[in-house]
């Protein structure tokens, strides 16, 4: 079983519909998570932490589930500019060595 | 922007020859580690450098080496390049609580 694991898609969807992804990891003892985007041939950007307790920025939820081991990122009324491969990360802990997924790939059509 | 810059941004080697790639991280991050992306994946941690030192490191060949610097600038360098060494090369600076800021990428091309 793979470190981290995500859905690959890619999920298509209209503009103004609600996605959500779910990224699984192995790890237990994970201590914190994060949700990354990339655009095509570019770098990853930090999209947001994932807190115990859920947080929130705007359009994008971010949830996480300890007992079942994943975590997850939900996106309402989606854009048009919400397209990209969005990455989730998990560090360990300790020497914070974060994993990442291979990524799910979103595509937003009008 | 991350304040985190590499170089060169596109190169093109040869099976056997040998590479290093830099990156100037972002000012107060102490901490700088190394990804490699090959299409269609995410990115896979090479090596984690702290102070200098090496503190981590993935499961890639010791072909793969880095250094950092006192400034906190790093290199990766990579020999015996083989093809499967193609592939987007990633430096990221890490913050307070874990979070990676990336720079725009070294994009590496072995024929």
């Amino acid at each position: 079983r793979k470190e981290v694991e995500q859905d690959p898609g890619p999920f298509n969807v209209p503009e103004g519909a609600t996605v959500a992804f779910n990224c699984t990891y192995s790890n237990s003892a994970s201590q914190s998570f994060f949700w990354y985007r990339q655009d095509c041939r570019k770098e990853p950007k930090l999209l947001m932490s994932v807190y115990s307790s859920g947080n929130e920025d705007g359009r994008f939820t971010a949830q996480l589930n300890r007992a079942s081991q994943y975590i997850s990122l939900l996106i309402r009324d989606s854009k048009l500019s919400d397209s990209a491969t969005y990455l989730c990360v998990v560090n360990p802990g300790g020497s914070y060595i974060p994993t990442f997924g291979r990524g799910t790939s979103l595509i937003v059509h009008p | 922007e991350t304040g985190v810059t590499q170089s060169p941004t596109h190169l093109i080697k040869t099976r056997g020859q040998q590479v290093t790639l830099r990156c100037s991280s972002q000012s107060g991050h102490n901490t700088v580690s190394w990804y490699q992306q090959a299409l269609g994946q995410g990115p896979q941690f090479i090596f984690q450098y702290y102070r200098e030192e090496e503190n981590g490191r993935g499961n890639f060949p010791p072909r793969f080496s880095g250094l950092q610097f006192p400034n906190y600038s790093s290199e990766l360098n990579v020999n015996a390049l083989e093809l499967d060494d193609s592939a987007l090369y990633l430096c990221a600076s890490r913050g307070p609580a874990g979070e990676l800021f990336f720079g725009e990428g070294s994009r590496l091309t072995v024929l």
